[in-house]
């Protein structure tokens, strides 16, 4: 089974709209952390946002926002007033338990792109 | 904040030849770093686990007579890939981890990435 599950392969959005990239992980262990990523043309990783199993609320990091839903497993990414900058492939990931000396599991990525 | 920096952006080589990326933690001690490999249009696949002063475990199906892993230092883990053929052209990136100010593991910094062709 796949680890974690990015459903939309593409997406398009209206700049200043605001824009949900899904994602749906699955792991039995309970300590984790989900990690969200931009990566433009030019191939660097940013790193956007962190949700810990453990948070008992939502991150938030300026337009960013995950919508973490821990019964479902579901850890969507919310970008509000979306800008032409944004436009880029999205990556979730995952970290499986405590501790960082543990690799970090992709999904397949979304290719986000705003409109002007 | 914490810096991954990697070296080379971009290389080309002849095939046949062998190829080193150097991937440097700038500003923390990385005991642990990670190389990812990533074809077009494709998500990040771990390659290995490069640990400081000792082996690097490797991924199922990744050769590690083909892509050795020197992890002699803290700050410096390097990816060799030898005898290079066109189809280990691809794009090559390191992570390594940083607890943060959370102190929480919140981060996993990456490097730039280096995009090999092999000609």
């Amino acid at each position: 089974a796949q680890k974690i599950t990015q459903t939309q392969p593409g997406m398009f959005v209206q700049e200043k709209e605001a824009v949900t990239l899904d994602c749906t992980y699955d792991t039995s262990d309970p300590s984790y952390g989900l990690f969200w990523y931009k990566q433009p043309s030019s191939g660097e990783m940013i790193f956007l946002i962190y949700q810990g199993s453990y948070d008992q609320q939502n991150a938030t990091e300026g337009r960013y926002s995950l919508n973490f839903q821990k019964a479902r497993k579901s850890a969507n990414l919310v970008i509000s007033a979306s800008q032409l900058g944004d436009s880029a492939m999205y990556f979730c990931a995952m970290r499986e338990g405590p501790g960082s000396a543990r690799q970090l599991t992709f999904g397949s990525g979304t290719q986000l792109t705003v409109l002007p | 904040g914490a810096v991954v920096s990697q070296h080379p952006s971009r290389v080309i080589c002849k095939s046949g030849t062998s190829v080193k990326i150097e991937c440097r933690s700038l500003d923390f001690q990385a005991t642990t770093m990670f190389w990812y490999r990533q074809f077009p249009k494709q998500s990040l696949m771990l390659m290995a686990t490069s640990n400081e002063g000792s082996k690097a475990t490797y991924e199922q199906g990744v050769e590690k007579d083909k892509f050795l892993i020197n992890h002699a230092s803290l700050t410096l883990s390097t990816l060799t890939v030898t005898s290079a053929h066109p189809e280990d052209s691809s794009f090559y990136i390191c992570s390594a981890s940083y607890p943060g100010a959370r102190g929480m593991n919140t981060e996993a910094f990456f490097g730039q990435g280096t995009r090999l062709t092999v000609v």
